[in-house]
């Protein structure tokens, strides 16, 4: 059971590259979820899509971009990196947006930008 | 506005001592009420949730807690503390409809011999 799936697991940007945080599910989730996570700051939604075809800003959604391939895929990408971007990054999905939705996390993928 | 409070941001308990840590919330309406650990390295696993009848919910690992509306809390207990429970504990909150969980800025608990 692969569960949620996040590629890259690493990577290094120098400032004003762009990237995309690959992001697949197999478990016939509903609706997924793009969070950073910063020391002292907890997880902060950067964008979510409550069902394919739909996506919707979070807390935090400047300097991102999103798509929802498929049911199984949502991309995160950052079109012109920056130092603040900086994070780990989680890729959730779950069932339903609405309760009852537990979040099942991807393992997540670190990003520094130089 | 709706928060989610961890007054804690890191405990420090020695192996076999219990443990509680706080979770409040501000919402207008009892909302579904989550805990997480995050263990070095890893994604969020879901301990426990709340989303009505007993107060006191039973979770994986051992973990318990027990929701509070007079006080607008979530307090996650154990009564012996494990040196594998070293991890970052997060509570999280949601409302019905189609909203995302919000996210508590997380307690780390680390656990001495």
């Amino acid at each position: 059971n692969a569960g949620v799936t996040q590629t890259p697991k690493f990577q290094v940007l120098k400032t004003g590259q762009s990237m995309t945080l690959q992001c697949a599910q197999d478990m016939n989730h509903n609706s997924m979820y793009w969070y950073r996570q910063d020391p002292g700051m907890g997880l902060r939604l950067i964008y979510y899509s409550a069902s394919e075809g739909t996506t919707d800003k979070g807390e935090v959604p400047n300097g991102y971009n999103v798509s929802r391939l498929n049911k199984r895929e949502f991309s995160l990408r950052l079109e012109s990196a920056a130092p603040s971007q900086t994070s780990v990054y989680f890729c959730a999905s779950s069932l339903l947006a609405g309760m009852p939705g537990e979040l099942f996390f991807g393992e997540g993928s670190r990003l520094t930008v130089l | 506005a709706q928060s989610v409070t961890q007054p804690d941001i890191h405990i420090t308990v020695s192996e076999g001592a219990s443990l509680e840590l706080r979770c409040n919330y501000s919402y207008g309406a009892t909302p579904y009420l989550f805990w997480y650990v995050q263990s070095p390295g890893q994604g969020l696993q879901l301990l426990l949730k709340y989303f009505s009848g007993d107060t006191l919910v039973q979770g994986i690992k051992g973990f318990e807690a027990e929701f509070k509306r007079s006080q607008s809390s979530f307090n996650l207990r154990k009564p012996s503390v494990h040196w594998s429970d070293a991890a970052e504990y997060f509570c999280a909150v949601g409302l019905s409809g189609n909203t995302p969980l919000v996210f508590g800025k997380g307690t780390r608990l680390s656990v001495i011999a």
